[in-house]
């Protein structure tokens, strides 16, 4: 199993670009999240999904959007980057809502 | 306000000394506690996850406790190693709730 995977490792974007940050487990996991994580900050959630179909909000969704439209696939993307969104990008997959989470390997964004 | 707070922020320590990192709450109610390990550039790794019945529980050299009562976890890693340098973070669920609440990790640092 590859686990939670992630592309890009490293992205530069500038301010009103947009991009994907992709997403993949092969775990056949219900549950998927991404967070974002800034110094001295702990991990905060953008947006979950407990199953195919459907999605929604976290913690601090603004300017991010989620889809999925399968079980192994959960792709975020910034509609008009901005320099606050310059951070370090983690999806997570589990069994269930409060199974033991499986964290990729993270998206480092820079927005210049 | 659901909290969750961590102890020291970093600490160095001798290869093959103990230590013990603490992470206090008031996430209410609970449903669980989680340890994380994450490396440099890495994403977290689950060292343990503790229900509210369990009060203690291990992963090799480390062992967590968890004090209901006081709302009070620890993490003791025996016999250090090098490969332990790496931020530990406390995460805590609330049952029926889709967000974790992520403490802001302590950084540990062993040195031979």
């Amino acid at each position: 199993n590859a686990g939670v995977t992630q592309t890009p490792k490293f992205q530069v974007l500038k301010t009103g670009q947009s991009m994907t940050l992709q997403c993949a487990q092969d775990m056949n996991h219900e549950y998927m999240s991404w967070y974002r994580q800034d110094p001295g900050m702990g991990l905060r959630l953008i947006h979950y999904s407990v199953g195919a179909g459907i999605t929604d909000q976290g913690e601090v969704p603004n300017g991010y959007n989620v889809s999925r439209s399968t079980t192994e696939d959960f792709p975020l993307r910034l509609l008009s980057a901005a320099p606050s969104q310059t951070s370090v990008y983690f999806c997570a997959s589990s069994r269930r809502r409060e199974g033991e989470q499986y964290f990729g390997p993270g998206t480092r964004l820079t927005v210049t | 306000k659901n909290q969750v707070e961590q102890s020291p922020q970093s600490l160095i320590i001798l290869e093959g000394k103990n230590c013990t990192l603490q992470c206090n709450y008031t996430v209410s109610p609970f449903s669980n506690l989680r340890w994380y390990k994450q490396d440099t550039g890495r994403g977290p790794v689950s060292l343990t996850i503790m229900t509210f019945s369990e009060n203690t529980k291990s992963n090799g050299r480390y062992t967590a406790t968890l004090d209901a009562d006081t709302k009070q976890s620890s993490l003791h890693i025996t016999a250090s190693q090098l490969s332990d340098s790496a931020s530990y973070i406390c995460v805590v669920s609330r049952t029926g709730a889709n967000n974790l609440f992520f403490g802001t990790g302590t950084r540990l640092t062993v040195i031979p």
